[in-house]
């Protein structure tokens, strides 16, 4: 059975460092991968998203992610965190079937805070 | 172009109730999902629309729960009657016809739904 996992519930990072969040799939064939994010009070955004072609994938507000196969991950990441980076981050996989791509895996999400 | 509109944004029911959440998705989108959030836990696939017909329910928690498509346009998602671990966030999501897996899934703020 396909699986999402993120590794670590909270992250914290200081204004203008690294922000690195883990995900990793199990599935024995690699399925379409999300990162959707959710501020206070919204719903869920879409950062960015992997299906085909090139492996690293950039999304908005300067994230970007690189899909591994060999690693089976799909880490997320941001050069400088900024202050309003501050949300919950989802990282989700779809079947590669068609007309299921909407039945999608979540990971547990993992808590962003940025301290000034 | 509106997003996915779902509401009441928040709902506060006693055990027993029936509470009723209705969701519009983006116009012209075939695809309409619900998904769930319960406290702590994952966000879950609760079940799939194409149109008005059911196309996967498997998410959905018991019988107590009834989701309806009237015309393919607006969706409900009734509990009845509600119990305590109902608690939690109803997203509902919406994507247009699809004819390969993969298309962006557009997620609405979610109903917070209590029950107590």
């Amino acid at each position: 059975a396909q699986s999402v996992t993120q590794l670590g519930s909270h992250v914290s990072v200081s204004e203008g460092a690294l922000v690195l969040l883990r995900c990793n799939y199990s599935s024995s064939v690699p399925p379409y991968l999300f990162w959707y994010v959710q501020y206070p009070n919204q719903g869920l955004q879409l950062l960015l998203k992997y299906t085909t072609g090139a492996t690293l994938v950039k999304g908005i507000n300067g994230f970007e992610a690189e899909f591994k196969k060999s690693e089976t991950s799909f880490h997320l990441t941001k050069p400088s965190a900024h202050m309003s980076d501050a949300a919950e981050y989802f990282c989700a996989a779809g079947p590669m079937i068609y007309n299921q791509g909407g039945k999608l895996i979540f990971g547990q999400g993992t808590e962003l805070s940025v301290k000034p | 172009e509106a997003g996915v509109t779902q509401f009441p944004s928040h709902s506060v029911i006693e055990k027993g109730q029936t509470v009723t959440l209705r969701c519009d998705p983006i116009s012209g989108h075939d695809n309409l999902y619900w998904y769930r959030r319960v406290m702590g836990k994952e966000i879950k696939f609760l079940l799939h629309f194409v149109k008005e017909s059911k196309q996967d329910e498997s998410g959905m928690p018991n019988n107590r729960f009834l989701a309806e498509r009237t015309g393919g346009t607006y969706s409900t998602l009734k509990v009845q009657p509600a119990e305590l671990e109902d608690s939690g966030v109803y997203f509902c999501a919406s994507s247009p016809r699809q004819r390969t897996s993969g298309n962006t899934i557009y997620f609405g703020e979610g109903s917070w739904l209590t029950v107590v």
